[in-house]
């Protein structure tokens, strides 16, 4: 169940910075995480917690979150950042996974 | 390290069911308060929750899958399994098994993934 909602394509110019938004209710109350993927992969965590990065993620990747509004910084995006990314949280009761549509990324 | 591998016929016919297994390796799923779950991917489109397990036995379904699907576990063999039943070529989708962490309910770790095809 889709409860968050994305844009589905953002593009940017190459090394420069990107914004990746992820909008719904629950984002008041609820962390955001996000992942990245590119094709023929799976997923990977890139964010979670609205702002930590797992270990092993580049810097260049940022989140922060605000109200009903989740999003993902790229500062200084590379080619290889040319994928698609979804938010993820739970509803606004807590219980039930929402998941974004996704965003497709890409890197002019 | 926890890692995850999807297992299962990569070919299904139309009406008969589906069922796939997701083997935990480097940790016990009853050392986890996790929850273990399923994701799909139908061909060109995004990521979609199927539903998963919590480490105590309690499911939760995606709500337009929930009346076809049933995931279980069985943790003296490490491993947690779906089973989709009355399957169409709508159902045509690589099927990923993930970790949710009950910190933060981030997915932090997935399966590679394995297409599963209904004709």
């Amino acid at each position: 169940s889709s409860e968050l909602t994305q844009d589905p394509a953002v593009s940017v110019a190459l090394g420069q910075t990107v914004r990746i938004t992820c909008h719904g209710d629950s984002l008041r109350s609820y962390y955001a995480n996000w992942y990245q993927q590119k094709p023929g992969q799976a997923p990977i965590l890139i964010i979670y917690g609205n702002d930590n990065r797992p270990s092993g993620i580049s810097d260049r990747f940022s989140g922060s979150s605000a109200g009903d509004t989740a999003s993902l910084t790229i500062t200084g995006a590379q080619a290889e950042d040319e994928a698609d990314y979804y938010c993820n949280s739970r509803d606004s009761s807590g219980d039930h996974v929402v998941l974004g549509g996704g965003t497709q990324l890409t890197v002019l | 390290q926890v890692q995850l591998q999807e297992s299962g016929p990569g070919l299904v016919k139309p009406s008969q069911t589906l069922s796939l297994t997701c083997t935990v390796s480097g940790g016990s799923m009853n050392n986890c308060e996790c929850y273990w779950t399923w994701f799909r991917q139908r061909p060109g489109k995004g990521l979609e929750w199927i539903g998963n397990i919590f480490h105590s036995g309690s499911t939760d379904y995606n709500p337009s899958l929930k009346s076809r699907v049933v995931i279980s576990a069985d943790t003296s063999e490490n491993q947690f399994s779906l089973k989709v039943n009355s399957v169409t070529a709508a159902d045509t989708a690589v099927y990923y098994c993930a970790r949710e962490s009950y910190d933060y309910w981030r997915f932090d770790t997935w399966g590679q993934g394995t297409l599963v095809t209904v004709s």
